[in-house]
C-alpha cells in the first residue's frame, strides 16, 4: 500500500528553526517534493528531492534518505508569513501499477508565534 | 492571466444536481488531475489524464467523471452532487520533465 506520515500539527517562534518530518511506504519512488499551503489556497512547490542529501534554497531545506524512506523539510529565521501546511508528496514511479503521479501525505499545519 | 485557471472559484449547490467543474492550462502540459481536499485527510486523486485519449481512475472516483475535451481542459463532473463531496477541489497539470505539480486555485463545493 501507499502510505506518506507526517506530523499533524507543530507551533514554533518567529525567528527560530522548525524541522517537519515525513515518513513513506510507497510502492515506487521517483521523488519527493515539499509544497507551502496557506488556508484556502493551492498549493506551491517548495523543494524536490531524488537523490539523498540535503537540497538548500534560502530559508528552506529538504532533506531524503532513501533507505529510511524518510524526509524532512528545515525552515530557519521562521516568520509569521510562514504559517501555512506543509504538504510531504511522493512521485511513485512507473511499473507494477505506479504512474509517475504524486501521492500527497496529510499536511503539518505549522503556526508562528511571536 | 493564471497557468491553471478553475471554474467556478466557489459554488453552493443541492443534493441530486448534476454540476461540472472546469480546468484549463497555458502551461502546454499533456498530464492533467482532479484532486479534493478534505480537512485531516489531504489531498486524494480522483481522476488522472495523460493525454487527450488516456483518462484513469484515482482513489476515489466514484460518484465522479471526467472529459478531456482538449490538451488543455479537464473538467470534473458531479452526475448527482451528495452532501459528502463537499470539499475543495484542486486540478493540477505535470509533463514528464516537471519536478512536480502546478496547481489552480481550487474549486470550493458546497453541496446542501
Amino acid at each position: 500500500g501507499q502510505n506518506i506520515d507526517q506530523p499533524t500539527e507543530m507551533t514554533a517562534t518567529e525567528g527560530a528553526i522548525v524541522q517537519i518530518n515525513c515518513t513513506y511506504q510507497t510502492s515506487g519512488f521517483n521523488g519527493l517534493f515539499w509544497y507551502q499551503q496557506h488556508a484556502g489556497e493551492a498549493p506551491t512547490f517548495l523543494s524536490y528531492n531524488v537523490l539523498d542529501g540535503l537540497e538548500e534554497k534560502g530559508r528552506f531545506s529538504s532533506f531524503l534518505s532513501r533507505s529510511k524512506g524518510y524526509s524532512y523539510l528545515l525552515l530557519k529565521e521562521l516568520q509569521m508569513k510562514d504559517s501555512a501546511s506543509y504538504l510531504c508528496a511522493v512521485r511513485d514511479g512507473w511499473g507494477g501499477g505506479a504512474t509517475n503521479k504524486l501521492i500527497f501525505g496529510t499536511g503539518t499545519l505549522l503556526a508562528v508565534q511571536p | 492571466d493564471a497557468d491553471v485557471t478553475q471554474t467556478p472559484r466557489n459554488r453552493i449547490t443541492k443534493t441530486g444536481k448534476r454540476i461540472m467543474l472546469e480546468c484549463s492550462q497555458t502551461k502546454g502540459h499533456d498530464r492533467m488531475y482532479w484532486y479534493r481536499q478534505d480537512p485531516g485527510l489531504g489531498l486524494r486523486l480522483i481522476y488522472y489524464s495523460f493525454d487527450v485519449k488516456d483518462i484513469n481512475k484515482g482513489e476515489i472516483s466514484d460518484g465522479y467523471s471526467v472529459s478531456r475535451q482538449a490538451q488543455a481542459k479537464f473538467s470534473l463532473s458531479l452526475e448527482s452532487a451528495i452532501p459528502n463531496q463537499t470539499a475543495l477541489y484542486f486540478c493540477a497539470t505535470s509533463d514528464s520533465s516537471d519536478y512536480g505539480y502546478t496547481f489552480g486555485s481550487g474549486t470550493r463545493l458546497t453541496v446542501v
